[in-house]
């Protein structure tokens, strides 16, 4: 079965810095191209940031780019995301999901909140 | 502002079948056949329930079923049940990475 476990949630500054992690484990990690997907309270889902199993490749929704930076470690299964200079609007819940195959996310975690306030 | 456009909500009694529409362009929703489709509970994570326009993950019930016609795909439910009360959402493989802003099914 397979498992995402998001960690590092929690209150932060504004302007602050958080790093979320998400372990994985039942997949093959390693050969799987990985993102972060968002969701503001009482809002839709964003896709914020991929990556791909080499980790050579990465892609970030155009609001976190130069301030979020995905990575991973396939050795120990595991998926980042480092969010500095955090801003109020960035306050969601934040899922690590699997891409199956273009664009088709088939394995969520059950998210972690970071919330941005003074 | 999402590039794929979803109805705000959609309803329907138990027993009757509904249709989620998610309306593209021909860089994504008309371009090519990876649609897919989300349900989410409140306070639950999404869950795949269609992908390739119209195939059904393993466990997913054939209730669910999926279609596309030009620029517009579709999500139907047939024999409504309370537990499908959800919002669901839509995505393409396409020009950008998002989904749609999401429908709100209510069973009455």
């Amino acid at each position: 079965e397979v498992h995402l476990v998001e960690s590092g949630g929690g209150p932060v500054q504004p302007g602050g810095p958080r790093r979320l992690s998400c372990a994985a484990s039942g997949l093959t990690f390693s050969s799987s191209w990985m993102n972060w997907v968002r969701q503001a309270p009482g809002k839709g889902l964003e896709w914020v940031a991929s990556i791909s199993p080499d980790g050579t490749s990465k892609a970030y929704v155009d609001s976190v780019k130069g301030r979020f930076t995905v990575s991973r470690d396939n050795a120990e299964n595991l998926l980042f995301l480092q969010m500095d200079s955090l801003r109020v609007e960035d306050t969601a819940v934040y899922y690590c999901v699997r891409d199956r195959e273009y664009w088709t996310f088939d394995y969520w975690g059950q998210g972690t909140l970071v919330t941005v306030s003074s | 502002q999402s590039a794929l456009s979803q109805p705000a909500s959609v309803s329907g009694s138990p027993g009757q079948s509904v249709t989620v529409s998610c309306t593209g362009t021909s860089t994504d929703v008309g371009g090519n056949n990876y649609v897919s489709w989300y349900q989410q509970h409140p306070g639950k994570a999404p869950k795949l329930v269609i992908y390739d326009v119209s195939s059904r993950p393993s466990g997913v019930s054939n209730r669910f079923s999926g279609s596309k016609s030009g620029n517009t795909a579709s999500l139907t439910i047939t024999g409504l049940q309370a537990e499908d009360e959800a919002d669901y959402y839509c995505s393409s493989y396409g020009a950008k990475r998002m989904f749609g802003g999401g429908t709100k099914l209510t069973v009455l």
